[in-house]
């Protein structure tokens, strides 16, 4: 299993302004990723966290937006900028656990922003 | 593409009763199924997933769920529901040449006493 922290908990921002948020994974992993969960909705994957390169953004999400930072197997950042109200949601780091065949993906205990 | 279906916003049952939760799923190739729990301002714990083997497969909490390959479904089941299962379920597919875990969009378990 993987013990992930994130950074700060929980925030309220005035729109415009950047937000940091931290992930710390208790052991090597190879892969990283963020999630936001926007209220009342699913999870929807925002990039992949590439240690030593760039992130790999899905659609609808771009590095201006939401640059991530990866620079080893136990840390990531991701920094959500010019923020909006619609930017509101609770924002998630995960990790996957990989052996063999199979593997587990952990989530940490989020962080939930709101943009006043 | 792939993608995951939870047709049930919501799922009430009584204490003690049994408890199904489902999902379908739709990938290319063999898919890796999982079902994740949140409570309440929590962050997602995971519960239970398929790779392969048994179709039968037990979790966390004594929730277990069943791999039906033809009919694509992988339902979340407990015998006895407990009112501390009351939480938002979610299920999650991996499949074909992708990494990514793609979410449906949550059950909502309501046990009453």
């Amino acid at each position: 299993s993987a013990v992930i922290s994130q950074k700060p908990s929980r925030d309220i921002c005035q729109r415009g302004t950047s937000l940091t948020i931290q992930c710390q994974v208790d052991s090597q992993v190879t892969m990283m990723f963020w999630y936001r969960q926007q209220p009342g909705q699913s999870l929807t994957l925002i990039a992949t966290a590439n240690q030593g390169s760039e992130a790999t953004y899905e659609s609808g999400f771009v590095i201006d937006k939401f640059p991530i930072s990866r620079p080893n197997l136990t840390f990531s950042t991701l920094t959500v900028s010019n923020m909006s109200p619609e930017d509101s949601s609770i924002y998630l780091c995960s990790v996957r656990v990989e052996w063999g065949e199979g593997y587990e993906q952990y989530f940490g205990p989020g962080t939930r922003l709101t943009v006043t | 593409a792939q993608s995951v279906a939870q047709p049930e916003d919501q799922v009430n049952v009584a204490e003690g009763n049994p408890l199904t939760v489902k999902c379908t799923y739709s990938v290319s190739g063999n898919p890796y199924l999982f079902w994740y729990v949140q409570y309440p301002n929590r962050g997602l714990q995971f519960l239970l997933k398929y790779i392969t083997g048994d179709n039968l497969v037990k979790g966390s909490y004594g929730f277990e769920a069943e791999f039906n390959k033809s009919q694509t479904s992988f339902h979340l089941k407990k015998p006895s529901a407990l009112v501390s299962d009351s939480a938002l379920y979610f299920c999650a597919v991996r499949g074909g040449a992708t990494n990514k875990l793609i979410f449906g969009t949550g059950t909502l378990l309501a046990v009453q006493p």
